[in-house]
């Protein structure tokens, strides 16, 4: 079983800070690694895809990949009230067409 | 251009009802994809057709069918759906290449009565 791991939170951040976010996979095969943000009600919103080892910036977002540790993160920046919302990230084998996706973690920007 | 765009936004029927959901993109997407999702979970992969072929069916029951007329259109069709299966139905396309990255449609809230 291929699994992808958040922490669901809520992650509670205040205005500002910066907001930074855990992805573990399962699967060494893994070769794509995205994250989504999804407002309530609304769909999925990519915002950031990652494919080699390091830093990967744009604007307020930073992915980080480290694919010996099987871990991808996302940092926000500036946390704004408008960056509440869930992110999903989201793993792409070598092969296929499927993406497997983490439970999503929560996340709340306080003014 | 990344918009994927989906109709009906909002869709009541019965349990006896059959009807249809529908997907279009002019991206050039040969990949499409019906995914359902319940709220606080992420999205449930249902089908995927790449290159107007069915090539992923995760065990979906029969009273949801896909259809994929074209490179550019995908259809749901709904027949004896049960409450439980009322949800956001998320249609996504995907590029190629190294690439490979999904872009979802805004999506269908389901009903059923």
């Amino acid at each position: 079983q291929k699994e992808v791991e958040q922490n669901s939170g809520p992650l509670s951040v205040p205005e500002g800070a910066i907001a930074s976010l855990n992805c573990t996979y399962s699967d060494r095969g893994s070769q794509s690694f995205f994250w989504y943000r999804q407002y309530s009600g609304k769909s999925p919103e990519l915002i950031m895809s990652i494919y080699s080892n390091g830093d990967k910036e744009d604007g307020r977002f930073t992915a980080q990949l480290n694919k010996a540790s099987q871990y991808v993160s996302l940092l926000i920046r500036d946390s704004q009230p408008s960056d509440s919302a869930t992110y999903l990230c989201a793993v792409k084998q070598a092969a296929g067409n499927k993406l497997t996706f983490g439970g999503g973690t929560r996340v709340l920007v306080k003014p | 251009d990344t918009e994927v765009t989906q109709t009906p936004k909002h869709l009541v029927m019965g349990m006896t009802n059959k009807k249809s959901l529908k997907c279009e993109q002019h991206m050039g997407h040969r990949a499409m994809y019906w995914y359902k999702q319940k709220a606080k979970k992420p999205p449930e992969l249902m089908f995927v057709y790449s290159y107007e072929k069915l090539s992923i069916n995760e065990s979906v029951p029969s009273r949801f069918s896909p259809e994929c007329p074209n490179s550019s259109l995908l259809n749901l069709h709904l027949h004896a759906l049960q409450p439980e299966d009322s949800a956001l139905y998320l249609c996504a396309s995907k590029t190629g290449g190294e690439g490979d990255t999904q872009y979802f449609g805004p999506g269908t809230r389901l009903t059923v009565l």
